[in-house]
């Protein structure tokens, strides 16, 4: 399966300040990247959609000038959450999807953001 | 709307089994995941269905019946280090995954 790493591993920001989270695949080639959200005790929520060369796509709600989500290259995809706030706070997990028969979904190791 | 239903908490004692069901309604089917998450890690692949049946790996196994639209992961032989949270997950027609809550299970000694 694919390898994908996240950088940081976790993260404490003042309000205020912004925050650029990495996700890197490092053995497979991602056009497609997911950037996914999850509160303690509840499970993923799905953020956006990261397409290699060309805007993401946002999920309802989740505002595309906080979340600013860049796919540079088919191995790098990068959040950054400007102006955090501290009920920003929360897990950040990027993934990417193979699409073979198995359509499995291997995620990075996620970020821990912690806004004070 | 899709949604995906599976219980919030589960118990049950080491070396014994347990399963876990996971109902759905959802937009088209391509597949059905199981998934592992211990607590601050990120989910771990477990499993995927995508026809009916029985798939066995281990000491996991699971199970898919699309006109009932459900699912079970069975656990046996449990280990302490079986305590974790148990998400299920299914594609839809758009190839979008659509989670459910998780199942949080405690493996008692």
């Amino acid at each position: 399966g694919a390898v994908v790493s996240q950088h940081p591993s976790w993260v404490i920001c003042k309000s205020g300040t912004s925050v650029k989270i990495e996700c890197r695949s490092l053995d497979f080639q991602a056009t497609t990247m997911f950037w996914y959200r999850q509160f303690p005790k509840q499970s993923l929520m799905l953020m956006a959609t990261s397409n290699e060369g060309s805007k993401a796509t946002y999920e309802q709600g989740v505002e595309k000038d906080k979340f600013l989500i860049n796919h540079a290259s088919l191995t790098l995809s990068t959040l950054t959450v400007t102006s955090a706030h501290p009920e920003d706070s929360s897990f950040y997990i990027c993934s990417v999807h193979n699409r073979a028969p198995s359509s499995e979904q291997y995620f990075g190791p996620g970020t821990r953001l912690t806004v004070t | 709307g899709q949604n995906i239903d599976q219980p919030t908490e589960m118990t049950a004692t080491e070396g014994a089994i347990v399963q876990i069901n996971c109902t759905y309604q959802t937009s088209g089917f391509n597949g059905l995941f199981w998934y592992q998450q211990h607590a601050g890690e990120a989910p771990t692949f477990l499993s995927y269905n995508v026809l009916d049946g029985l798939e066995e790996k281990g000491r996991f196994s699971s199970f898919l019946s699309r006109s009932k639209g459900y699912s079970y992961l069975l656990l046996k032989e449990l280990q302490m280090k079986d305590s974790a949270s148990y998400l299920c997950a299914v594609l839809d027609s758009n190839y979008q995954l659509i989670w459910g809550a998780g199942t949080k299970l405690i493996i008692k000694p």
